[in-house]
This record gives structure tokens, C-alpha cells and sequence, in this order.
């Protein structure tokens, strides 16, 4: 069974701009996490959704959104980007929601400009 | 209340030794706690974990150890080998309040086992 996908893996961009992530998770598995990694403040939770809705989200500023869609594949979008969103942005999926065990992809690469 | 606690920040261990990583949460609602592995350039990838039921749950070469009381758990990589030089987080979540995934990480273990 594949994996997580997460495209692009890695990802460049400027001050300003914005990006949009994409997450696959594993066939079956109908809830996404989504997850920031910076070496300052480690792994930080954003945003979790299950069956296309939101379920629960993270301190994080309101330019990180997301959304699933009917096929569980979910997308995370930063709009306005700071210099300080550079990170391993990483995605989890698992079966349901409340289902403790998750999965991760091996990550976005974003470094901002 | 929400943190979990992880210690050591690093960690140098001989082949063929133990290696132990310790974890320590404040929030009692905490019911599921696991462990991920993560290789540079890698996502986390899930190792073992354990429910607060019970006190010691092992997986070939590792197992969690668990205190409800002390509000404790510890990862131990028996027969340490160059192999497992990663880092390691621990993790806390909780479904009460509703079902959720939301995982509570600890700020990370880096291990290198020296051949």
C-alpha cells in the first residue's frame, strides 16, 4: 500500500507571496493532519479534517488555511508569506478521526525569500 | 498543560547499548502516547505507542515504559545499533472533547550511536 504523498517536496518562494500544498494520504484512510516542523519550535499541529471538514486547528494566524476534498486529498494554503513560514511543512493521515494511529508524509520543504 | 516534556535534547550511545529517552506531560486527559522516528529529510514515522492501561508495552528492540502516576513515559532502545542514529519524539493526544488526531509532540531526541 503507497504511503503519504506530499507534493512539491521542496519549495521556494518570496516574501509576499502564496502557496498551496498538497497532501494524498494513504487509500483509506479518510482523515488528514497537518503539521509544521521548524527547528525552533519543533513539530506544531495546524489543522486536522475528516470527510471535507475541519475538525480542529492550531495556534497558527489565519493566512494557513486548508481544505479535504471528497476523495480525502487535502491542500494547505499560506497566503501573505512571512520569512518566518520557512519549514518542513508535514502531513498525517490516518483511518477516521480519533483514530490514534497516523501516518506521515515525508514532507514540504518551504523556504521563503 | 498541553506540553509534553522530552529529555535528553541529545543523546550518545555505544553500539550495543541502551538507549532511554524520557517524556513527562501535565495533562491528564492524555490516553494515547506514541513514538516516531524521523531520519533527516524524512517525515515521522510512527515506532510504538502505548495507552495509559497499561505499564510496558515492547516491540523487538523497543519498548515504552509508562507511570501514570509520576505522569511519565520513556523510550528504550535495547542493543543500540548505528542504525537507530535519528531523532526521536515522543507524543501525547487525547479524544476527550471530541474525536481528534491532534498530536501534542515533545521537542525531539537526537541519537547517534557511535560503531
Amino acid at each position: 500500500k503507497a504511503g503519504v504523498t506530499q507534493t512539491p517536496r521542496y519549495l521556494i518562494k518570496t516574501r509576499g507571496q502564496q502557496v498551496t500544498l498538497s497532501c494524498s494520504p494513504i487509500s483509506g484512510h479518510r482523515s488528514v493532519s497537518w503539521y509544521q516542523q521548524t527547528p525552533g519550535q519543533g513539530l506544531q499541529f495546524l489543522f486536522e479534517y475528516f470527510s471535507e471538514t475541519q475538525r480542529n486547528k492550531g495556534n497558527f494566524p489565519g493566512r494557513f488555511s486548508g481544505r479535504q476534498f471528497s476523495n480525502s486529498r487535502s491542500e494547505m494554503n499560506v497566503s501573505t508569506l512571512e520569512l518566518g513560514d520557512s519549514a518542513l511543512y508535514l502531513c498525517a493521515s490516518s483511518l477516521i478521526a480519533g483514530d490514534y494511529e497516523q501516518y506521515f508524509g515525508p514532507g514540504t520543504r518551504l523556504t521563503v525569500t | 498543560q498541553q506540553q509534553v516534556k522530552q529529555s535528553p535534547q541529545s543523546l550518545i550511545v555505544q553500539k550495543g547499548g541502551i538507549s532511554i529517552i524520557n517524556c513527562a506531560y501535565e495533562n491528564t486527559a492524555f490516553d494515547y502516547f506514541p513514538w516516531y522516528q524521523q531520519f533527516p529529510g524524512k517525515g515521522p514515522a510512527l515506532l510504538i505507542a502505548i495507552r495509559p492501561d497499561v505499564s510496558e508495552k515492547k516491540e523487538g528492540r523497543f519498548t515504552i515504559s509508562f507511570n501514570k502516576s509520576a505522569k511519565q513515559f520513556s523510550l528504550h532502545i535495547m542493543d543500540s545499533q548505528p542504525g537507530d542514529s535519528a531523532t526521536y519524539f515522543c507524543a501525547a493526544t487525547s479524544n476527550y472533547g471530541g474525536a481528534t488526531n491532534k498530536l501534542i509532540f515533545g521537542t525531539g531526541t537526537l541519537l547517534a550511536v557511535q560503531p
